[in-house]
């Protein structure tokens, strides 16, 4: 069945672009969404991509899509403390019908 | 801005009770769907929801549980006889369409068996 990996932690700079990754394993997953978690709160979509595309980006973020090495990444612009939380990738798989999520990536951002 | 209503935020029960969780999809939604994060895992497809009958359901979704859609706004979640695993945070979602590609959810409501 469809996996999606992501790295567990990154810290950066406030000021600083943040990268996160992620990795899928189901090529058929039409589209790939990033979700933000802030503590105690639900899953916020943030941004998603169609799997024709290789890019898309909205104000401070910008994804990235390797279709062939099946790559998703997010990139936050001038990280600021109030983007601390969890990023969830996920895919969309089953006809539609479900998103596979990766375990979270928990970003830091410190002064 | 519309958005997907999950009650109660906490619900704390003993193992073997009954417990019902409740979800007030985007009204102009078709499709619904119930997630689960355990502490510290990934969010889990539950179930999904549609025309007042499952769509799809995943291994998790056991006789234990059940879905229904008791009016035309309310989306709940039963489980019955809870066990100390079933403890984790439930998040309901809903989509316009089946190919509409935005899933909303709502807050979640951490469940906990004791």
């Amino acid at each position: 069945g469809e996996d999606v990996e992501q790295s567990l932690f990154l810290s950066v700079r406030e000021g600083d672009s943040s990268v996160i990754n992620c990795t899928y394993t189901d090529s058929s997953s039409t589209y790939l969404y990033w979700y933000k978690q802030e503590p105690g709160a639900g899953l916020q979509l943030l941004t998603y991509i169609f799997s024709n595309m290789d890019m898309k980006q909205d104000q401070r973020l910008t994804v990235l899509l390797n279709k062939k090495d099946k790559h998703l990444s997010l990139r936050i612009a001038d990280t600021q403390t109030g983007d601390s939380a969890i990023y969830f990738c996920a895919a969309l798989w089953g006809g539609y019908n479900k998103l596979i999520f990766g375990a979270g990536t928990r970003l830091a951002v410190h002064p | 801005e519309p958005e997907v209503t999950q009650t109660p935020s906490h619900q704390v029960t003993q193992m073997g009770q009954e417990v019902i969780l409740r979800c007030v999809p985007i009204s102009n939604h078709l499709y619904f769907y119930w997630y689960r994060q355990i502490l510290g895992q990934k969010v889990e497809f539950l179930v999904s929801f549609y025309n007042n009958e499952i769509s799809e359901k995943s291994e998790i979704f056991d006789d234990q549980f059940s879905v229904e859609r008791p009016d035309g706004s309310n989306f709940t979640l039963k489980i019955r006889s809870t066990k100390l695993e079933d403890s984790a945070m439930y998040f309901c979602a809903s989509t316009r369409g089946q190919a509409n590609t935005e899933a909303f959810f709502g807050q979640g409501t951490r469940l906990t068996v004791v």
